[in-house]
């Protein structure tokens, strides 16, 4: 069955640093998302991406985050300048189908493990 | 906005016997729901959706779940539980407008005893 798959598994960064996680979608999906999961709370909506824009983006996703679908298969998300409280697992997502009641469910990677130091 | 309430943080089963973790959402639309399972160091697995067909949603591994709109419950349940279900589950709900972006409940871990 297709994956979507992340890398790295671990990101560990110094404070103030770029960081850049990496996703392959599954191949013919067209919505693609990014969530994350700070240690010991509920998983959290970052931003949603179609057709080359963000459509949608949580009060998080502020000015150091940006999202990019560089090649037309990998998807990232880049925080410019890391801080702290940015330490969680970064879920990447894909989904096929646009919205709707009869829309396909979102299929989630691994996760990558940021830690900041 | 939807929300979802997960009513139990941990529940405990002995293994080979019936399993319901509870699940009650907020929602001013039809919602469509969804239960994922995360094992330890892994990625959220899709295990069951409710998008407004058969109220009754079977999933992967034996679970099931049933969408009840007088009670707005999203229960999920396994007649009789294995070690291997031992896992972080989420109830979720899908935001009816925009891009359909998931807001998660705050899981329920299912510890499995022998």
């Amino acid at each position: 069955e297709p994956e979507v798959t992340q890398t790295p598994s671990h990101q560990v960064t110094q404070m103030g640093q770029e960081v850049i996680l990496r996703c392959v979608p599954i191949s013919n999906h067209l919505y693609f998302y990014w969530y994350r999961q700070i240690l010991g709370q509920k998983v959290e909506f970052l931003v949603s991406f179609y057709n080359n824009e963000i459509s949608e983006k949580s009060e998080i996703f502020d000015d150091q985050f940006s999202v990019e679908r560089p090649d037309g298969s990998n998807f990232t998300l880049k925080i410019r300048s890391t801080k702290l409280e940015d330490s969680a697992m970064y879920f990447c997502a894909s989904s096929e189908t646009p919205p709707g009641p009869s829309n396909q469910p979102q299929h989630f990677g691994d996760g990558t493990r940021l830690s900041i130091l | 906005a939807q929300s979802v309430t997960q009513l139990d943080s941990h529940v405990s089963v002995s293994e080979g016997t019936p399993v319901l973790l509870r699940c009650n959402y907020s929602s001013s639309y039809s919602p469509s729901l969804f239960w994922y399972v995360q094992h330890p160091n892994k990625g959220l697995q899709l295990l069951l959706k409710y998008t407004s067909a058969a109220t009754l949603v079977k999933g992967i591994n034996g679970f099931e779940a049933e969408f009840k709109k007088s009670e707005t419950s999203f229960h999920l349940t396994k007649p009789s539980a294995h070690m291997s279900d031992a896992a972080e589950y989420f109830c979720v709900v899908s935001d009816a407008t925009g891009f359909q972006k998931l807001v998660f409940g705050t899981g329920t871990r299912l510890l499995v005893s022998p």
